[in-house]
Formats: C-alpha cells, sequence, structure tokens
C-alpha cells in the first residue's frame, strides 16, 4: 500500500487528454512539492514534471500538472503512442520522514 | 551534463551482502549526492535513502536503515549502496540518481540505469 494514492491504469486513444491523479495527505502533499516521473518499458525513470507544475528543458508542454491542497494531477494533452509508460507521483513526506513514492499508473494509449 | 554509471547485475544468496556502484560524471560530487530506489519485480518505486555530500550527511528508509550503508568516494566520484542480510524480497533493480545539493524536498534527475540485484539460493 503506497503512501500517496494513483490510480492503477489509464487509458486514451491518440490525439486525447488523459489526467492522473495523486492523492496524498498533510505531512507529503499537503507540505511539499510533488513531482512527476516517467518510466518506459524496460529503462529507468524520468522526471517529467518538478516542484508541482515545472517542466525540465525537453518535456513538451503536452505534459502539464498541478497540486492543490494534498492532491495533485498530471495531465496530458495530444497523447501519442508514445506516451505508454508508468507513471509515478512523488513526494518528500514529514512524518515519515523519507520521501513516498505513488503506485504507480500504466497508461495505455488504444 | 550529469551522468551515473552503475555496476552491473549481480546474484547473491539470503543473507549475503551486495555492494552497487554509481559512477558520476559532470559534477563534483564533494558538492552533490545521490538517492537510491528500487524497484522490485513488477512493482513501483520505493526509496531507500540518499547520501548527501553537500550536507555531509545520509538518510535511510527506515525499512532498510538498519541494513543498508551509503558511501562516496570522491576520488573516483563514485557512490556506494550496500545492502546487508539480504532476503528474496530484496529482489529488485537498484537505481541510483542525482538530486542536487539538499537531497531532501529535492527531485531526482538524472538517473542511472539500474542494477539488477538478484536473491535466490
Amino acid at each position: 500500500q503506497s503512501v500517496l494514492t494513483q490510480p492503477s491504469s489509464a487509458s486514451g486513444t491518440p490525439g486525447q487528454r488523459v489526467t492522473i491523479s495523486c492523492s496524498g495527505g498533510s505531512s507529503n502533499l499537503g507540505s511539499n512539492s510533488v513531482n512527476w516521473y516517467r518510466q518506459l518499458p524496460g529503462t529507468a525513470p524520468k522526471l517529467l514534471i518538478y516542484s508541482n507544475d515545472q517542466r525540465p528543458s525537453g518535456v513538451p508542454d503536452r505534459f502539464s500538472a498541478s497540486k492543490s491542497g494534498s492532491s495533485a494531477s498530471l495531465a496530458i494533452s495530444g497523447l501519442q503512442s508514445e506516451d505508454e509508460a508508468d507513471y509515478y507521483c512523488a513526494a518528500w513526506d514529514e512524518s515519515l520522514k523519507g520521501e513516498v513514492f505513488g503506485g504507480g499508473t500504466k497508461l495505455t494509449v488504444l | 551534463q550529469v551522468q551515473l554509471v552503475q555496476s552491473g547485475a549481480e546474484v547473491k544468496k539470503p543473507g549475503a551482502s551486495v555492494k552497487v556502484s554509481c559512477k558520476a560524471s559532470g559534477y563534483t560530487v564533494s558538492n552533490y549526492g545521490v538517492t537510491w530506489v528500487r524497484q522490485a519485480p513488477g512493482q513501483g518505486l520505493e526509496w531507500m535513502g540518499w547520501i548527501s555530500t553537500y550536507k555531509g550527511n545520509t538518510k535511510y528508509a527506515q525499512k532498510v536503515q538498519d541494513r543498508v550503508t551509503m558511501t562516496t568516494d570522491t576520488s573516483t566520484s563514485t557512490f556506494y549502496m550496500e545492502l546487508r542480510s539480504l532476503r528474496s524480497d530484496d529482489t529488485a533493480v537498484y537505481y541510483c540518481a542525482y538530486c542536487g545539493g539538499d537531497c531532501q524536498y529535492n527531485w531526482f534527475d538524472p538517473w542511472g540505469q539500474g542494477t539488477l540485484v538478484t536473491v535466490s539460493s
């Protein structure tokens, strides 16, 4: 059972907009920034969004994110087949004194 | 740019220890640390801890804090993660990732390619 809660799966067709939620509590998302990672099959995770809503250079603006209170969400617009991957949210947890990850959301492009 | 290259796959017996290395390039390792994250087969990401050379300290996850040690060799720009008393549920891919000066509250980017550690009798 992960500290941050994500849906286990999500799906969409090419060109659609998909959102992935991440729910936490006062000790993690309620206190600290959230970061999002994308993991393509068989590869290492890669930073997708940092500090709630910032895109690293090279990440297309199709990817956006937001945070409100103890919840966060990642949105992917103009869905492409290469977006098929696992997506993870993460944040520091003040109570556990450690980094916590969501369980991951497997995105399928139909 | 920052790059992290990890050591190769390991097979260990239960009760043994493993030491995974993570060689950094593109930055001064005495100023910036790394975090370690593992991923069991078919499972999600699990944070193990970080070593902050900037602050000169380490922080370990409660689950493994009695069995893990993270160190740095600044002469070779290499970080190490040693896990002792291995169990079958330690079988996972272990990743190192750059976390800047203050690993707490920071993001992880980039990541090493991962090291598969298999624990089996």
